[in-house]
Parts: structure tokens; sequence; C-alpha cells
């Protein structure tokens, strides 16, 4: 079983729609990442979370530290959202702060 | 000015074959990365280096080394490459908890 797993693999959504991507893990962290992978392109961090909530335009990530659960929110989705989503975590103690990753959501957003 | 670049950004080599690729981050970060992004999309952290400290993940063969020559630069070199190398190889630069990625690149080996 991966240390960190993400649910739904794919998720297909109309434009407009509100999109939760959801991520648990199963090891202690510092600190966890959404990351977003459009395809054939790079990645791009979209937020670091050690505690609450953050906001950043139609993204909303939360986590849950006792629950060791963090969801990825995007309201109003639109097309240009459609990419992969990766959750990942620096391992608390681990080796230099490097993140273990999720398997990814892709997302695929209609007009 | 690209804050995490990587050269080339496709590498397309034939077996057997040894072939570098290059890293270089300008943010002043003090730990950089190599991960590798497999066909089914999967990173996985390869190695870490940090004052001159290298952490080497076990999974990975001794064909991959790399080579820090200074604080801003990480590159990753191959040798004897075999076809299950072919992914997308992920340089990152880190600064307390801010991860900045470079674009990529993809090697395949035929």
């Amino acid at each position: 079983k991966n240390e960190v797993e993400q649910s739904p693999q794919n998720l297909t959504a109309q434009e407009g729609e509100f999109i939760t991507i959801n991520c648990s893990y199963s090891v202690g962290i510092s600190a966890l990442h959404w990351l977003q992978q459009h395809p054939g392109g790079g990645i791009v961090s979209l937020f670091m979370l050690s505690s609450g909530k953050k906001k950043h335009g139609r993204l909303i990530a939360t986590i849950n530290i006792q629950e060791k659960h963090s969801s990825l929110h995007i309201t109003a989705s639109h097309p240009r959202d459609s990419a992969v989503y990766i959750c990942a975590v620096q391992n608390y103690g681990g080796s230099q702060g490097n993140l273990i990753f999720g398997k990814g959501t892709k997302l695929s957003v209609k007009p | 000015d690209t804050a995490v670049s990587q050269t080339p950004k496709y590498l397309v080599t034939q077996m057997g074959n040894d072939k570098s690729i290059k890293c270089e981050q300008n943010l002043g970060h003090d730990t950089m990365y190599w991960y590798k992004q497999d066909s089914k999309k999967f990173l996985k952290i390869m190695f870490s280096y940090n004052n001159k400290e290298l952490i080497i993940n076990e999974t990975v063969p001794n064909r991959f080394s790399p080579k820090s020559p200074d604080k801003a630069h990480l590159n990753l070199h191959i040798n004897s490459l075999e076809l299950g190398d072919s992914a997308v190889y992920f340089c990152a630069s880190r600064q307390g908890y801010g991860y900045t990625f470079g674009s990529g690149t993809r090697l395949t080996v035929v």
C-alpha cells in the first residue's frame, strides 16, 4: 500500500462544477504539498500545508493532521483546470525533506 | 530567468550509451533533488543533495550518479542506458518547505 493515497484516480467534471480531490497518508509528516502537472508539462507547486486551510483564487486546500487527510477543492471549475493533481508529503524526520508522492488525480473539465 | 532549469528537455539515445542531464537553480536553495516519473506518471525520489551530503534512494541502480560541482548545480549522469530508464526526470530545489521543480527531461532509450 502506498504511503500516500489519492482519490479519485480520474475525475471528469462539467465546467462550473465544484471539485474535490482527496489525499490520505500513513506517515508522520512535516508538510503536505499539492502539485499540478499539465499534459507534457512541468510540475507546479500549488500549496504547501502544515495545518489548517489555504486559499488561492478558486483553489482551496485543507489538511487535518489528526486524521492524516487533506483535500484540494476547485470552485467554478474551468477547462484550463484540466491537469493531473498530485498530493505529496514531506516525511517528518525523513532524509533531507524529500517528497513521497501520491499517484495523482487526472482531472478533465468539459466545457 | 528560470528558477530551476534542466537541459536537455528531450533526450533520445541508444541502449548502452552514457548520458548526462544538467540542472541549475538560481534561487539560492540549499537542497536539490532528482525525481523520476515513470510511464504511469508516478514520481519517486532518486537523490537528494544538501551541503555535500548525498542521500541515495536504495532502489536506484548504481549506473545513475549525481554530480554537484557547486550548490547551484546537481547534474545526473547515467551509464549504460537501458530501455527501462526511459522516463521523465525532474530536478527540484528546496528551501525550508518551499519546493520548485524544473520542467523535466524526457529520456527515451531505444
